[in-house]
């Protein structure tokens, strides 16, 4: 059974920084493309960038909303994707997604998601 | 980046009824548009992928159709527990973007 389950939210201040982890059990974490995707309360869901699988390299690629302010990347050893956010700002308070891709390749939709971290960004 | 404009916030319908939920894409996305029900407290579950390819388990009550820049899903039948909120997403190039989301109610 794929499983996805994300960690690390919490409250931080405006300026500060949080390490969000997306722990996976249930597939062969090499082999897939995985994204974060978040959701601001009541709004709509906003991808924030990818990293790619072992036979792309695990290179990266982000949203301009948040590139060079988020970087993901993966520890592959444990099958956990992290997304390390700095320079928070309110308006980066949101339900944070870890989601799958399809095996192989990137093909932009997902059928596998995590159950959602929550960050707040407030003094 | 593709804007996914899905013109109604909410829609409400009865049980039973027959409901389409239209999206459209800022330019020519082909086929490759999915739709997801979010209920709340829950993430996104993938109902329907490249336009009209339903995912594995999601019952035949779901369709969706289009190309190009109009897209449409359909509930032939809606039941209780389809009350949720649907969103369009292209899959046609980076960054995937999703619709803002429509808000099936009861009526």
């Amino acid at each position: 059974e794929v499983k996805l389950v994300e960690s690390g939210g919490g409250l931080v201040q405006p300026g500060g920084s949080l390490r969000l982890s997306c722990a996976t059990s249930g597939f062969t974490f090499t082999d897939y493309y995985m994204s974060w995707v978040r959701q601001p309360p009541g709004k709509a869901l906003e991808w924030l960038g990818f990293i790619r699988n072992k036979a792309n390299g695990y290179t990266t690629e982000y949203s301009a909303s948040v590139k060079g302010r988020f970087t993901i990347s993966r520890d592959n050893s444990q099958s956990i994707l992290y997304l390390q956010m700095n320079t928070l700002r309110a308006e980066d308070s949101a339900t944070y997604y870890c989601a799958r891709d399809q095996l192989d390749g990137y093909y932009g939709w997902f059928a596998y998601w995590g159950q959602g971290t929550l960050v707040t960004v407030s003094a | 980046d593709i804007v996914m404009t899905q013109s109604h916030k909410f829609m409400s319908t009865s049980v039973g009824d027959r409901v389409s939920i239209t999206c459209k894409a800022s330019q020519d996305v082909s086929t490759a548009v999915a739709w997801y029900q979010q209920k709340p407290g829950q993430s996104p579950k993938l109902l329907i992928y490249s336009a009209s390819y339903r995912y594995t388990g999601v019952p035949d009550r779901f369709t969706g159709s289009g190309s190009g820049t109009d897209f449409t899903f359909t509930i032939s039948s809606v039941q209780a527990e389809d009350l949720a909120v649907y969103y369009c997403q292209q899959h046609y190039s980076t960054p995937p973007t999703f619709g803002a989301g429509t808000k099936l109610e009861l009526k």
